[in-house]
């Protein structure tokens, strides 16, 4: 089994719909990530939690909100989704624990959401 | 500025040949780290290797290597013996900061290689 695991990994949906996307792990990691992928582009950070009660914004939150259920789940919500938020969004975690750990980021199999 | 720069938009390579993927990073943070991921065609993102700005020694990870030259702030990902397999889009990060502290990764635009037969 996929020690990231995201749903829907495909979602179509109209402007102002509320959509949210999950994300699961059973890597045992404190921190989790939510990025977006925009065609031809590297990816850009949305938010991220570095455990339950931490949240913290990304480099692109406007639009998005976030949850921290539990240490294994982290999910993104698009309040009122526009046609610009398509884009295939992605789930990481990371690991800092231990003197000499890298914190690589391990990621989701990714989620393509299209706004029309 | 770019904090990661790869100029290579794409990349051909005969398969069973080397080939070396460029990768320079911009940053003032004496502590950061280097990485290095493989996105093939179905949209996942691999982890491939890691490179620490202290580590003295250039990392490799079976037929992924990494060319660190700090003075030059460059991490070349270099394949040995391609695969058609490994026809991708190669994505290079850093995380600035130390371990203790950092949280962002900062990724470069892209390289896609394709493996000719």
């Amino acid at each position: 089994d996929a020690d990231v695991t995201q749903t829907p990994r495909n979602r179509i949906t109209k402007t102002g719909k509320r959509i949210m996307l999950e994300c699961s792990q059973t890597k045992g990691h404190d921190r989790m990530y939510w990025y977006r992928q925009d065609p031809g582009l590297g990816l850009r950070l949305i938010y991220y939690s570095f455990d339950v009660k931490d949240i913290n914004k990304g480099e692109i939150s406007d639009g998005y909100s976030v949850s921290r259920q539990a240490q294994a789940k982290f999910s993104l919500s698009l309040e009122s989704a526009i046609p610009n938020q398509t884009a295939l969004y992605f789930c990481a975690t990371s690991d800092q624990k231990g003197r000499r750990s890298t914190d690589t980021q391990y990621f989701g199999p990714g989620t393509r959401l299209t706004v029309l | 500025a770019q904090k990661i720069t790869q100029t290579q938009p794409g990349m051909f390579v005969q398969e069973k040949e080397a080939v070396t993927l460029d990768c320079t990073y911009d940053t003032s943070d004496p502590s950061y780290g280097l990485f290095w991921y493989k996105q093939p065609s179905s949209g996942e993102m691999i982890f491939l290797i890691y490179q620490g700005s202290y580590d003295q020694q250039n990392a490799t990870e079976g037929r992924y290597s990494l060319n660190f030259q700090k003075a030059r702030k460059s991490a070349n990902l270099v394949i040995s013996a391609s695969q058609l397999g490994d026809s991708a889009m190669y994505f290079c990060a850093m995380r600035e900061g130390g371990e203790d502290s950092s949280y962002k990764l900062i990724f470069g635009s892209g390289t896609r290689l394709l493996v000719r037969p």
